[in-house]
């Protein structure tokens, strides 16, 4: 089946500073999603992409749609301490056959932000 | 409007028994799906339905199974608990079942087996 590589697995920063992260893929999506997930509770949607190439911005957040639809990454702009958890992709594929979709998803980043 | 609802919300089984659990999904949405989150293997598909049918299912044994009732809410049942078993367990609900559509996560139920 479908594998997501999200990299990196974990990071810690300092407050105020960027952050970036990405997942790749061996097979095509047509759809990704960005989600943030506090820990006991379930994953949010931060960002969904639809199109080969998009770029969508969510306030200090930006996510692009690779060109190949192989992979996408995100963007978190002038990190704040409530920044943290850990971040999921998720590509989206189409069972045209059964007009079903799934999630896969990538093994998330773990962001840590010192105040 | 009230997002993805799940019960319960936490939960104590032992070996051998069986567990079902529910789910409500956003209103107006028909596709539910299910999901295993566990620390060694990340975020599972489990199953999918849509108008109460199944449309996927991932790679679980047959003692996992699940349900969808003509309101669109569903419910999973796991018989035959195993301790790795243990995991939270979550929904998602969409509009359609259709790529594109933007899915939304309940805050799961948490399953242990002891």
């Amino acid at each position: 089946g479908q594998q997501l590589n999200q990299s990196p697995q974990s990071m810690f920063i300092q407050e105020g500073e960027d952050v970036s992260m990405n997942c790749t893929s061996s097979s095509i999506f047509n759809t990704w999603l960005w989600y943030k997930q506090d820990p006991g509770e379930g994953p949010v949607l931060l960002i969904a992409l639809y199109k080969a190439g998009e770029l969508t911005s969510n306030g200090r957040l930006t996510a692009q749609f690779g060109i190949t639809r192989k992979d996408s990454f995100l963007n978190i702009s002038a990190s704040i301490p409530s920044d943290v958890g850990i971040y999921f992709c998720a590509g989206q594929l189409l069972y045209s056959g059964a007009g079903s979709y799934q999630l896969t998803f990538g093994k998330g980043t773990k962001l840590s932000v010192i105040p | 409007k009230a997002g993805v609802t799940q019960t319960p919300r936490y939960l104590i089984k032992t070996r051998g028994q069986q567990v079902t659990l529910s789910c409500s999904p956003i209103s107006g949405h028909r596709s539910v799906s299910w999901y295993q989150q566990t620390p060694g293997q990340g975020l599972q598909f489990l199953f999918e339905y849509f108008s109460e049918t199944q449309r996927n299912k991932g790679n679980f044994p047959g003692r996992f199974s699940g349900r969808q009732f003509s309101n669109s809410r569903s419910e999973m049942n796991v018989s035959t608990l195993e301790l790795g078993d243990s995991a939270l367990y979550l929904c998602a609900s969409s509009l359609r079942a259709n790529s594109g559509n933007t899915i939304y996560f309940g805050e799961g139920s948490w399953l242990t087996v002891v």
